[in-house]
């Protein structure tokens, strides 16, 4: 059975950090792209980055551009996301996604979700 | 970037009835869109892809269907556990992109 599942969320104040972290399980990790996407309390989906099943190409939203970091480590089965200059606008709910292979950017399994706090 | 808008932004249907829900990309997507569903408290769930081609287990009474700038998703006979939100996502272009979803309630 596939599964991913988040943590490292939590209260940040502006300005600060956070490192989230997906473990997976039931396939083989080192051969797809892994994303992060987000959601805003109450909002719409929001793709935040993509690396590559051997972390060559790497992409962010223009929004995230410069501020988060994400990697992976294949011998451990999981994706990374470092948040750093953490803005109120960044407060979602975190979740990974899995691209389907060999095919379009599209997400066939998604964990459960880690929720990110940005607030004073 | 692409904008994708769904329309209506709730629907009210009554259990058993056939449900049509829209996507209008702001440029043409192909056929590359997927739709998802979402009940409160999980995370998305894909149920479509390559705009018509269902996903493994999603049920045949869920259809997709167009190209280029208009999508719909058809829920033929609307089941209790179909009441959801439904977001459609073009992965033509980079960065792909997400409507801000549709939901259905029951009336």
């Amino acid at each position: 059975e596939v599964q991913l599942v988040e943590s490292g969320g939590g209260l940040v104040k502006p300005g600060g950090s956070l490192s989230l972290s997906c473990g997976v399980s039931g396939f083989t990790f080192s051969d797809y792209t892994m994303n992060w996407v987000r959601q805003a309390p109450g909002k719409g989906l929001e793709w935040v980055s993509t690396i590559s099943s051997r972390s060559s190409h790497i992409f962010y939203a223009d929004s995230v551009k410069g501020r988060f970091t994400i990697s992976r480590d294949n011998a451990k089965n999981s994706l990374y996301l470092q948040m750093n200059s953490l803005k109120a606008e960044d407060t979602a709910i975190y979740y990974c996604a899995r691209r389907v292979r060999d095919s379009g950017t599209y997400f066939d399994y998604w964990g459960q979700g880690t929720l990110v706090t940005v607030s004073s | 970037e692409v904008v994708m808008t769904q329309s209506p932004v709730t629907l009210s249907v009554s259990p058993g009835e056939r449900t049509t829900l829209s996507c209008r990309a702001s440029q043409s997507v192909s056929i590359n869109l997927a739709w998802f569903q979402q009940k409160p408290g999980q995370a998305p769930w894909l149920l479509i892809y390559d705009a018509s081609t269902r996903a493994t287990d999603t049920p045949a009474r869920f259809s997709g269907s167009g190209s280029g700038t208009e999508f719909t998703l058809t829920i033929s006979s609307l089941q209790s556990d179909d009441f959801a939100v439904y977001y459609c996502q073009q992965y033509n272009n980079w960065p792909v992109t997400f409507g801000q979803g549709t939901k259905v309630e029951i009336k």
